[in-house]
């Protein structure tokens, strides 16, 4: 079965602290590793997809990266509009085409 | 490309009651999957559609639940005798066709039973 494990549960940090955020998973072959942004009472919002171990990917304040066991979101000197829940899902090469996610890492970046 | 769609956004029912949300995806994709999100927890994935045939239903998806996608297009979740425990954030996605592609998700719909 597809596990995820977010960590921290919760960040606080000052505006232009960077931090990172963890994401370890096991799966039956890694199709695809998503992240995702979500704001209080809305739907998540796509951020990055990382496809194969060694890949980054980058947006503004965030870089995204991917190793054979976990991911990291990178925040670089973040702005209060940065405080969101921060999502990691897992697509797996077990025939299942759902996401599986973590609970998720909730961030709050005080001014 | 205006989104994924989902109405209601608030639902109060009673107990025992049925009730149906409905989804319209983004309209060039093809699949379409319905998640629960509960507080402090990561959404948990229900079930999904190629076009209208329903491939996939999680263990979660008790026979009280169905979902439906006529002619590929929207799609309706209906539970039926709803209980307590069914209060939650119900979430709807779509992507395009293609072994991995990004899904995109509605603003949800928040069912409370009281």
């Amino acid at each position: 079965e597809d596990q995820v494990t977010q960590s921290p549960e919760a960040l606080r940090l000052q505006e232009g602290e960077s931090s990172s955020l963890n994401c370890s998973y096991t799966v039956s072959g890694l199709r695809g590793l998503f992240w995702y942004r979500q704001d209080p009472g809305k739907g998540p919002e796509f951020l990055f997809t990382l496809y194969s171990a060694g890949e980054e990917k980058e947006k503004e304040r965030l870089k995204a990266t991917l190793t054979k066991k976990e991911s990291f979101l990178h925040i670089t000197a973040p702005k209060p509009e940065d405080s969101a829940t921060y999502l990691c899902a897992v697509q797996s090469g077990g025939g299942a085409d759902g996401l599986t996610f973590g609970k998720g890492t909730h961030l709050i970046i005080q001014p | 490309d205006t989104g994924v769609s989902q109405n209601p956004r608030h639902k109060i029912t009673k107990r025992g009651q049925n009730v149906t949300f409905r989804c319209d995806p983004i309209s060039e994709h093809n699949r379409l999957y319905w998640y629960r999100q509960t507080l402090g927890q990561g959404p948990e994935f229900l079930t999904y559609f190629q076009n209208e045939a329903q491939l996939e239903k999680s263990r979660l998806l008790s026979d009280r639940f169905s979902a439906e996608r006529p002619k590929g297009s929207f799609s309706t979740l209906e539970i039926q005798r709803t209980e307590q425990g069914d209060s939650a954030m119900y979430l709807c996605a779509s992507r395009r066709p293609g072994e991995v592609q990004e899904a995109f998700f509605g603003q949800g719909t928040r069912l409370t039973v009281v």
